[in-house]
């Protein structure tokens, strides 16, 4: 019954491959976002959907793009991965957006080691 | 300039003990704030929020949080912590970003309750 999933929950590989993590919702939300919490534990936001359409996007390489194949599913892709790309990723949901007053519900994170 | 500031990367505290953890604002940013607690090896919770009405919000857990307008701040204080309160938390501002308005966190302090 986990509200926010994410898989792989620890993720290592090699620089320059491409990995996905993947994130799903059971909460009948329509918005999901990524977020990247570095080293540090400084958290940035990542990307947002709602409704499967792209609502947010920072300043983010465009070796990353994210994929929402349905309102549960926020999928990100990296490609070329390099050494500054580990961090620990996380996936949320809300319901709506309401301008981001809604509560934001967290996965447990991936943490993402590129060697 | 950082749009929210946590100015203790660390709080150490013996158990039953008060707690503050501070957390400043620029003026420039929405007022609604917000704290989220990361227990480790875990996903971000929602622990209390201020949207508008009263500047004095609670969570279910005995934390409290002050929104103070002229001080640019919006502080945690618990007054009797436990050994279960020992995480990671948060203060975020919803900052407008294009059309849209995300969550902005601040870089997190470390609460560490001491028996």
């Amino acid at each position: 019954d986990t509200a926010v999933s994410q898989t792989p929950k620890y993720l290592v590989t090699q620089m320059g491959n491409d990995k996905s993590i993947k994130c799903e919702q059971n909460l009948g939300h329509d918005t999901m976002y990524w977020y990247k919490q570095d080293s540090k534990k400084f958290l940035k936001i990542m990307f947002s959907y709602n409704n499967k359409e792209l609502i947010i996007n920072e300043t983010v390489p465009n070796r990353f793009s994210p994929k929402s194949p349905d309102k549960a599913h926020l999928n990100l892709h990296i490609n070329s991965l390099e050494l500054g790309d580990s961090a620990v990723y996380f996936c949320a949901s809300s319901l709506g957006t309401s301008g981001g007053l809604n509560t934001q519900y967290f996965g447990p994170g991936t943490r993402l080691t590129v060697l | 300039a950082q749009s929210v500031t946590q100015l203790d990367s660390q709080v150490p505290v013996f158990e039953e003990a008060p707690v503050e953890l501070r957390c400043n604002y620029s003026s420039s940013v929405s007022v609604y704030l917000f704290w989220y607690v990361q227990y480790p090896n875990q996903g971000l919770q929602l622990l209390l929020k201020y949207l508008s009405g009263s500047t004095l919000v609670k969570s279910i857990n005995g934390f409290e949080a002050e929104f103070n307008k002229s001080q640019t701040s919006f502080h945690l204080r618990k007054p009797s912590v436990h050994i279960s309160d020992t995480a990671e938390y948060f203060c975020a501002a919803l900052i407008s970003s294009g059309s849209a308005r995300q969550l902005t966190f601040g870089s997190g302090t470390q609460l560490t309750v001491l028996p």
